[in-house]
């Protein structure tokens, strides 16, 4: 059972248009959302975080979006460039039973700007 | 220091093997993960250590065995591995408790299992 989802694989954008990356979860547990970018021979890259009792946090280029009714986040990258191409993976955490907090990540889009 | 490094970055080994894979950080952090990841696949959770005890084993082969001897390093000890343990291996080390949502992650190792 997938918790965290990300439904398409693929995206490709112009450069200097805006990219649109979106992911759904199904846990109402879930209380702290993140995005990371991965390079193939590199691990994954923090990008933007945001907690439910937000809505939207706006870093710079990125934007992320918290639809907590419809278990729904976005991260826009506005404007896009040829260097955002790469995989980005959603996370969702939550506090396990431990104590410890873990996440579940998206199964990822990978995200091709286009010069 | 906000780097997690891993060594080694490619390790091939036979299935009677017995290897370890590194981690170390320098940002005082507290919580280190390892995960699995598969091509084309999200990484998945396998180890969590909190202040060098383990708190998280998502039910994980023996044949994988994690080891945090101080708050800087965490290993992970493979033996016996089967060939669909071929996967990179990423380490992570984040702040302890509800400070620590962010993680921050190493290169990784890609192991193949021959």
């Amino acid at each position: 059972d997938q918790q965290v989802k990300q439904n398409s694989p693929s995206l490709s954008v112009q450069e200097g248009r805006i990219s649109i990356l979106n992911c759904d979860y199904t846990n109402s547990m879930f209380d702290y959302f993140l995005w990371y970018k991965k390079y193939p021979t590199e691990g994954p890259t923090f990008l933007i975080s945001i907690s439910s009792i937000k809505d939207k946090n706006e870093d710079g280029r990125f934007t992320v979006f918290l639809n907590k009714s419809a278990k729904h986040l976005s991260l826009h990258i506005v404007p896009s460039q040829p260097g955002d191409s790469a995989v980005y993976f959603c996370a969702a955490s939550g506090r396990g039973t431990s104590g410890t907090y873990k996440y579940i990540f998206g199964t990822g889009t990978r995200l091709k700007v286009l010069a | 220091d906000t780097e997690v490094t891993q060594t080694p970055k490619h390790l091939v080994m036979g299935m009677t093997n017995k290897k370890s894979l590194k981690c170390e950080q320098h940002m005082g952090h507290r919580a280190m993960y390892w995960y699995k990841q598969k091509a084309k696949k999200p990484p998945e959770l396998m180890f969590v250590y909190s202040y060098e005890k383990l708190s998280i084993n998502e039910s994980v082969p023996s044949r994988f065995s994690p080891e945090c001897p101080n708050s800087s390093l965490l290993n992970l000890h493979l033996h016996a591995l089967q060939p669909e343990d071929s996967a990179l291996y990423l380490c992570a080390s984040s702040q302890a408790g509800a400070g620590g949502r962010e993680q921050f992650f190493g290169p990784g190792t890609r192991l193949t299992v021959l």
